[in-house]
């Protein structure tokens, strides 16, 4: 049972333009989502999170909007520099249980 | 560096055997979280310590257990490995007063042969 779920394996951007990476979900037990960045042999790093009860949050070239009516969340990164060439995991946590719930991961590459 | 240590970071084994991961999350944290990567996968919860409790358990195997210690440090214990066990094992630390947010170990690697 996926309650986290990334459609795209993989995104492709131009240097300079937007990134848009998209996850729903199906728990509406979720409080807080979040994003986190992760490169080759590192452990995943925070990125940018969002509470329930807020539909956006930015953080200099990095902007989550949440839809909670259609359980999904995007993360954008504006303008995508060579650097945000990562994978991207959206997570849930769970009110109830406490737990962190990862999707699957979109691995961006950002090009020159 | 996030503050969280794994060791080690690289193990090689054979089927059947058995193996310990250890964890020292970030000074002052009390949770420990457990994630496992498989190839291409997403990160799969095992488990959740709080101040020495288990707190959460996600898809962990009967073969694999954990234990966190009065030095809140965590150890995750892998038995009769199998091949698909191999993977990258992830331990996370939460702070006290959160919004969800975990701060990742650098992992460790896990080859069964």
């Amino acid at each position: 049972d996926q309650q986290v779920k990334q459609n795209s394996p993989s995104l492709s951007v131009q240097e300079g333009r937007i990134s848009i990476l998209n996850c729903d979900y199906t728990n509406s037990m979720f409080d807080y989502f979040l994003w986190y960045k992760k490169y080759p042999a590192e452990g995943p790093t925070f990125l940018i999170s969002i509470s329930s009860i807020k539909d956006k949050n930015e953080d200099g070239r990095f902007t989550v909007f949440l839809n909670k009516s259609a359980k999904h969340l995007s993360l954008h990164i504006v303008p995508s520099q060579p650097g945000d060439s990562a994978v991207y995991f959206c997570a849930a946590r769970d009110y109830n249980t406490d737990k962190l719930i990862f999707g699957t991961g979109t691995r961006l590459q950002v090009f020159p | 560096d996030s503050g969280v240590t794994q060791t080690p970071k690289h193990l090689i084994t054979a089927t059947g055997q058995r193996v310990t991961l250890r964890c020292s999350p970030r000074s002052g944290d009390l949770s420990v979280y457990w994630y496992q990567q498989s190839l291409d996968q997403g990160l799969q919860f095992l488990i959740q310590y709080y101040n020495g409790e288990e707190r959460a358990k996600g898809n962990i195997l009967e073969r694999f257990s954990a234990q966190q210690f009065p030095d809140l440090h965590s150890e995750l214990n892998l038995s009769s490995l199998e091949l698909g066990d191999s993977a990258l094992y992830f331990c996370a630390s939460r702070a006290r007063v959160t919004t969800g947010e975990l701060f990742f170990g650098e992992g460790s690697r896990l080859t069964v042969l």
